[in-house]
C-alpha cells in the first residue's frame, strides 16, 4: 500500500473556480509535507512545505493545510487559471532519512 | 544560476540496446536523486548520490542499471539491454545537503522509448 494516497485521482474545473486536493499519509515519523506543481513533460516544482507545526501555509493562490493528527494535508486553489493545469503531487519525508514518499498526484484540468 | 539539467530530453532505444541519461545539478549541490515515473504512477525513487558515492541504492533494479556521480561531470544513469518495461520518465533531482529539510530540486526529465 502506497504511503501517500490523493484524491480525486483527476478533476476538471471552470476557470475561475476554487478546488482542494486531498492527500492522506501513513509516513511515520513524519518530518516534513510538500504539495508539487509538475506541469505535463516537466519536473516537479516545489509549491509549498509543512513541519508538524504549521497548519496552513500559502502561496499566492495556493492554500495548504496540514492535520498532523489525522494526518490528513489539503492544497486548496483560489480562482483557478488555465495555467492551473496540471499534476498535484503530494510528497512526504520521514524524520531521519532522505527518502520522499510521493502520491500518485492530483491531474487538475482548468478549462475556459 | 541555472536549474538542474538533463539531457538527453527524449532517448529513443531498440531492445537490447544501451541507454544513458545524465544529470548535470544545480551549482553547489552535491546530492543527486534518481526517480522513475511510470505513466498514471508517481515518482519512485531509485538511487541517491553523493559525490563518488552510492548513498542509498535501495530503488534500483538488481540487473541492468547502475548509477554514478563522478568527482566531475554529471551524474549517469546506465540501463544495460533495455526491454520495453525500462520505457518511462527519468527524472533526477538534486540539492545542496542531506536531511528531509533541504528541498530536492527536479529536472525536466528524460523520457526513454524502448522500441
Amino acid at each position: 500500500k502506497n504511503q501517500v494516497e490523493q484524491s480525486p485521482q483527476s478533476l476538471i474545473i471552470l476557470e475561475g473556480k476554487n478546488c482542494t486536493l486531498q492527500c492522506n499519509y501513513t509516513v511515520s515519523p513524519f518530518s516534513n509535507l510538500r504539495w508539487y506543481k509538475q506541469d505535463t513533460g516537466r519536473g516537479p516544482v516545489s509549491l509549498t512545505i509543512m513541519t508538524f507545526s504549521e497548519n496552513t501555509k500559502s502561496n499566492g493562490r495556493y492554500t495548504a493545510t496540514l492535520d498532523a493528527d489525522t494526518k490528513q494535508s489539503s492544497l486548496h486553489i483560489t480562482a483557478s487559471q488555465l495555467s492551473d493545469s496540471a499534476s498535484y503531487i503530494c510528497v512526504v519525508s520521514a524524520q531521519g532519512n532522505n527518502r520522499l514518499a510521493f502520491g500518485k498526484g492530483n491531474q487538475v484540468v482548468v478549462i475556459p | 544560476n541555472a536549474g538542474v539539467m538533463q539531457n538527453p530530453r527524449h532517448l529513443v532505444r531498440r531492445r537490447g540496446q544501451e541507454a544513458r541519461l545524465r544529470c548535470s545539478p544545480m551549482k553547489g549541490h552535491s546530492h543527486v536523486y534518481w526517480y522513475r515515473q511510470l505513466p498514471e504512477e508517481g515518482l519512485k525513487f531509485m538511487v541517491y548520490l553523493q559525490k563518488e558515492n552510492i548513498i542509498d541504492e535501495s530503488g534500483m533494479p538488481k540487473e541492468r542499471f547502475s548509477a554514478e556521480f563522478p568527482k566531475e561531470g554529471p551524474s549517469i544513469l546506465r540501463i544495460q539491454q533495455v526491454v520495453r518495461g525500462d520505457s518511462a520518465a527519468y527524472f533526477c533531482a538534486s540539492s545542496p545537503g542531506q536531511g528531509p529539510f533541504n528541498e530536492q530540486f527536479f529536472g525536466p526529465g528524460t523520457r526513454l522509448t524502448v522500441l
